[in-house]
């Protein structure tokens, strides 16, 4: 069975500076990667996802993924945080036999001013 | 932007009371999920359907059931509400397709609180 691993639960970082929120996954077959991002309150908004090719993908909102199959990670980056950006962020894999999704625990991001 | 809209949105109830989440979305999609969210944690899946009468049970166990007699349409319903059923419901729908992997469209939520 798929798993994902978020490992740090929350991040703090000032605005203005660089952010990379760390994703590992453990899954049999070519994974199928997503990041989603939850403001306080509100349901998961897709930031960007990997099915194949460049192993660097863009997104919204100014946020990139990096696919990296011998380290099964897939990172988030951005490379100037702004406030608005603090939220909750999910990384998870799907499984293309019945289009399922596991989800990591999540990174909390909090933004300092 | 994604339509999928689940109401209430936020339900505070008394124990053993029954209680039913709506979900509807209006794109089509033939697949329809319920997740459960623990505050602070992770999102488990409690149900999914793959159409109009499908129902299937997700990774975590969940004493609330499903319907879809409609395609739009994906409630959930809790018989007897209990305070361990206090947590954030989560819905969700995608399109069939013969892609690979079809990405799934979030509603904004049900916070349920149960005294």
């Amino acid at each position: 069975a798929q798993s994902v691993t978020q490992p740090d639960i929350h991040i703090t970082v000032s605005e203005g500076a660089s952010l990379e929120l760390r994703c590992n996954y453990s899954y049999g077959a070519t994974p199928y990667l997503f990041w989603y991002v939850q403001s306080p309150g509100q349901g998961l908004q897709l930031l960007l996802k990997y099915f194949s090719g460049d192993t660097l993908v863009q997104g919204i909102k100014g946020f990139e993924a990096e696919f990296k199959r011998s380290q099964s990670s897939f990172n988030l980056r951005k490379p100037s945080v702004h406030w608005s950006d603090a939220a909750e962020y999910f990384c998870a894999v799907g499984d293309n036999a019945g289009n399922m999704l596991t989800f990591g625990g999540g990174t909390r991001l909090m933004v300092k001013p | 932007e994604a339509d999928i809209y689940q109401t209430p949105r936020y339900l505070v109830i008394g124990t053993g009371k029954k209680i039913t989440l709506e979900c509807s979305q209006t794109m089509g999609h033939d697949k329809m999920y319920w997740y459960q969210q623990d505050p602070g944690m992770e999102l488990h899946l409690i149900h999914y359907s793959y159409g109009v009468n499908s129902t299937e049970k997700g990774d975590l166990s969940s004493e609330s059931t499903v319907s879809r007699i409609r395609t739009e349409h994906f409630p959930l319903t809790l018989e007897s509400a209990r305070p361990s059923h206090t947590s954030q419901y989560l819905c969700a729908s995608s399109q069939s397709s013969e892609r690979a992997f079809d990405e799934q469209f979030f509603g904004p939520g049900t916070r349920l609180t149960v005294l």
